[in-house]
């Protein structure tokens, strides 16, 4: 069964360091997502991409943050440079239609 | 501002019994409703789902049920297996394709053997 799959499932950084997230989204899937998840807390959207573009995009989803599918695979997330506060699990998933389908997350540690 | 609300931290079922878990949301332009499970350092698995021209949908063990006059959802387990212990997130969005999912902050259902 295809999935969604993450790289890396662990990142540590030191805070004002960019990161980039990796995501390979599920083959025929058109839309693309990022979530993530403090600590604790609820899952909250972050940012919507299709067509090569961003389709919306949360409060959360600031300067610092930005998306790109480099080629027809990969989907990625890059922070700028980061804070204490984006330690966090980032989950990409994607969809053809309504139904979300959820990769296993990068949990970001920023020190 | 919780648009999406699940107002059990955990539940605890007997295996076999039925677990039902609830989930109220506030904003009247959500039209597709999801549930998720997830087991910590994992991402959420997809359950099942409901549009909101049904009021009921089935899949084996699990039935969602859709009350849109009261804003409130329900997912049904029966039975209940020890393997369904697991934090259940309901979502919802308003339309599907570019929408992003706006989740309650999950139920930790754990079966008792």
């Amino acid at each position: 069964e295809p999935e969604v799959t993450q790289t890396p499932s662990h990142q540590v950084t030191q805070m004002g360091q960019e990161v980039i997230l990796r995501c390979v989204p599920i083959s025929n899937h058109l839309y693309f997502y990022w979530y993530r998840q403090i600590l604790g807390q609820k899952v909250e959207f972050l940012v919507s991409f299709y067509n090569n573009e961003i389709s919306e995009k949360s409060e959360i989803f600031d300067d610092q943050f930005s998306v790109e599918r480099p080629d027809g695979s990969n989907f990625t997330l890059k922070i700028r440079s980061t804070k204490l506060e984006d330690s966090a699990m980032y989950f990409c998933a994607s969809t053809i239609g309504n139904t979300q389908y959820f990769g296993p997350g990068t949990r970001l540690t920023v020190l | 501002d919780q648009q999406v609300k699940q107002n059990s931290p955990s539940l605890s079922v007997q295996e076999g019994r039925i677990s039902i878990l609830n989930c109220d949301y506030t904003n009247s332009m959500f039209d597709y409703f999801l549930w998720y499970k997830k087991y910590p350092a994992e991402g959420p698995t997809f359950l099942i789902s409901i549009s909101s021209i049904k009021d009921k949908n089935e899949d084996g063990r699990f039935t969602v049920f859709l009350n849109k006059s009261a804003k409130h959802l329900s997912l049904h387990i029966v039975p209940s297996q020890p393997g369904d212990s697991a934090v259940y997130f309901c979502a919802a969005s308003e339309g599907g394709g570019a929408d992003g999912l706006t989740f309650g902050k999950g139920t930790h259902l754990i079966i008792q053997p």
